[in-house]
Formats: structure tokens, C-alpha cells, sequence
């Protein structure tokens, strides 16, 4: 069954530091999002994306946030200079043409910043 | 501004029913849905509702929804060890690409 996947599945930064999140969407899936859940809180939504480009975002999804999808395959999520509270564990989903029928979650990524 | 509430633990014995509760506030929620959660693994979604129905059914899955009331549940037929995890409720608003998720429910099944 095709699934999503995410790497690394742990990741440790120090602050300032710039890191990247990568994620490998279901292959025939036209949308695809970040989300990310701080320890004991709840699963927040990052952005979405479709055709391109950001199709929607949330208030955390500042400027220090970037996604892309380099290739036909790859979803990316940036952060360009880390901070103390985006430790979390990032999750990456995809959806169909039918977007709304559901969204497909990959195992996550933990990011520790220190 | 929209939100997603459930209780946080439900404790059952093996073989008997599990109820999961949800409440959300959102009145333009399209569709619903609940995920599952292993320790250590991704959200998988289990079954999704459209707000215009009021019950589907898959299997040991049973999903009611009261749009009225904004309540959804999630029942568990037989409810086996294998079902212990964490259970997340989420709606998706209409036009939008969010899901607004719940708190979670971590079920237990004691032998």
C-alpha cells in the first residue's frame, strides 16, 4: 500500500541553525501539507500546498518557514533559523484528487532544537 | 475561531464496545474524520464522515454524527488489544485545506 515517508526521522540543530525537513508524498497525489504537534499539544497545521504553490497557511507559518517541492517526487519543509519552540515532531501529509476524502500522514520527523 | 474537543482517556476490557467523543464548534465543517495513533507512528486515518450524513459504517467501525449538537463519536465494536492507541478527531472547514484536529483519546484495552 502506498504510504508517505519522511527523513530524517530524527533530527537535533542547534539554534540559529537552518534545517530541512523532507517528506515523499504518495506518488499520484496532487496536494500535499506540513503539519506539526509541540509535545503534549495539539496537532497544528503548518500550509498546504497544491499546484505549485502555498495554498494556504497558518500564523506559525512565518517567514522563517518555506516549503518546495524540488522535484516530481520530494516535499520539502525549511526553517531558516531555528528557535527553541519548534522542537516538535513535523508531520507531512498528501491527499488525492479527492481532497477532501482524506489526508495521508507520514511517520513524522523529530526536530530538537537545542 | 474553530475548535476540536474530546475527553482525554477511555479505559475498556477486551471484547466489549469503545465510545470515543468528539465535539467541534466549526459550523461550515464539511467533512470529519478520526486518525489513529500507534506509539512511535504517523496518524492513520481510519474513516472520514461527510456533514450531511448522520452514521457510516466499515466494518467494526461505527461513526454517528450529530450536526446539530456539533458532537461525532467513533464506536469500536469488540475492541481487541490491538485497538489501544491514540484516537484524534479533526474536521476540515468548508473551502479549506486545514484539518483542525482534537486533543486525542488514548484508549486503553485491558485484557
Amino acid at each position: 500500500e502506498p504510504e508517505v515517508t519522511q527523513t530524517p526521522s530524527h533530527q537535533v540543530t542547534q539554534m540559529g541553525q537552518e534545517v530541512i525537513l523532507r517528506c515523499v508524498p504518495i506518488s499520484n497525489h496532487l496536494y500535499f501539507y506540513w503539519y506539526r504537534q509541540i509535545l503534549g499539544q495539539k496537532v497544528e497545521f503548518l500550509v498546504s500546498f497544491y499546484n505549485n504553490e502555498i495554498s494556504e497557511k497558518s500564523e506559525i507559518f512565518d517567514d522563517q518557514f518555506s516549503v518546495e517541492r524540488p522535484d516530481g517526487s520530494n516535499f520539502t519543509l525549511k526553517i531558516r533559523s531555528t528557535k527553541l519552540e519548534d522542537s516538535a515532531m513535523y508531520f507531512c501529509a498528501s491527499s488525492g484528487q479527492g481532497r477532501n476524502l482524506g489526508q495521508f500522514f507520514g511517520p513524522g520527523t523529530r526536530l530538537t532544537v537545542l | 475561531g474553530e475548535d476540536v474537543e474530546q475527553s482525554l482517556f477511555l479505559s475498556v476490557r477486551e471484547g466489549d464496545s469503545s465510545v470515543i467523543n468528539c465535539t467541534y464548534t466549526d459550523s461550515s465543517s464539511t467533512y470529519l474524520y478520526w486518525y489513529k495513533q500507534e506509539p512511535g507512528a504517523g496518524l492513520q486515518l481510519l474513516t472520514y464522515i461527510f456533514s450531511n450524513m448522520d452514521m457510516k459504517q466499515d466494518q467494526r467501525l461505527t461513526v454517528l454524527l450529530n450536526k446539530k449538537d456539533k458532537h461525532l463519536s467513533l464506536r469500536i465494536a469488540d475492541t481487541q488489544t490491538g485497538d489501544s492507541a491514540i484516537y484524534f478527531c479533526a474536521e476540515i472547514g468548508d473551502s479549506s485545506y486545514k484539518l483542525i484536529f482534537g486533543s486525542g483519546t488514548r484508549l486503553l484495552v485491558r485484557p
